[in-house]
């Protein structure tokens, strides 16, 4: 079946310093890849979107990169603030698809 | 401002009864979603509908009734079937058609059982 495995562990950084995510999938091929910041308590917010034949995309201080090969995407946050802390989401889909997959999130503590 | 409201915030169910989730819409979207997130669990798609009067099960429907009589809403009822129903239920709304890549998530629905 499809899956798709996030570090279940959270993640601890000191402000400045760059976090990164990962996202792996199995049983899947996705047309694009998203991910998703949420906060405690309210729901998920999109973003970033990346595309199966695009390997990398940036917005701001995020960027993404998305491995088909490897089944894989990493998320960095760089200049990590305590305003980042929140959990991220990875969610897979197909072109038309009503069907969007989500992973279980990382949940990402930047200190000050 | 556009956006999904979902109510209430907080919501307590007694065995045996039925209670309905609102979500109410005005981005203008075709498509909405019904998902339900449990803790340490991904999103779970309960039903969704891709236009007014239609709608389709997702994974986890056993339990659970939905109907699209309006573009802008998509209320949920939780039936005394659904028989683990805690959980924090999320609305989403998409553009639809080929275009549903970004959803729009609303604030969420803790619902527990008493």
């Amino acid at each position: 079946s499809q899956k798709i495995e996030q570090n279940s562990e959270a993640l601890n950084i000191q402000e400045g310093k760059t976090a990164t995510l990962t996202c792996n999938y199995t049983n899947y091929s996705p047309a694009y890849l998203q991910w998703y910041r949420q906060d405690p308590g309210r729901g998920p917010v999109f973003l970033l979107l990346i595309r199966e034949n695009e390997k990398e995309k940036r917005k701001e201080r995020l960027k993404v990169t998305f491995d088909t090969t490897l089944k894989q995407s990493l998320f960095h946050i760089t200049a990590s603030q305590p305003a980042d802390s929140a959990t991220y989401l990875c969610a897979l889909g197909t072109t038309g698809g009503f069907k969007t997959i989500f992973g279980a999130g990382t949940r990402l503590f930047v200190k000050a | 401002d556009g956006g999904i409201t979902q109510s209430p915030k907080y919501l307590f169910r007694k065995e045996g009864q039925n209670v309905t989730l609102s979500c109410e819409q005005n981005l203008n979207h075709d498509a909405m979603y019904w998902y339900r997130q449990d803790p340490g669990q991904g999103l779970r798609l309960i039903y969704y509908s891709q236009i007014v009067n239609d709608f389709q099960k997702g994974d986890i429907a056993e339990g659970y009734s939905v109907s699209r009589e309006k573009k802008e809403s998509f209320p949920l009822t939780v039936t005394s079937a659904q028989k683990n129903p805690t959980a924090f239920y999320l609305c989403a709304s998409s553009i639809g058609g080929s275009r549903n890549e970004k959803l729009f998530f609303g604030s969420g629905t803790q619902l527990s059982v008493l």
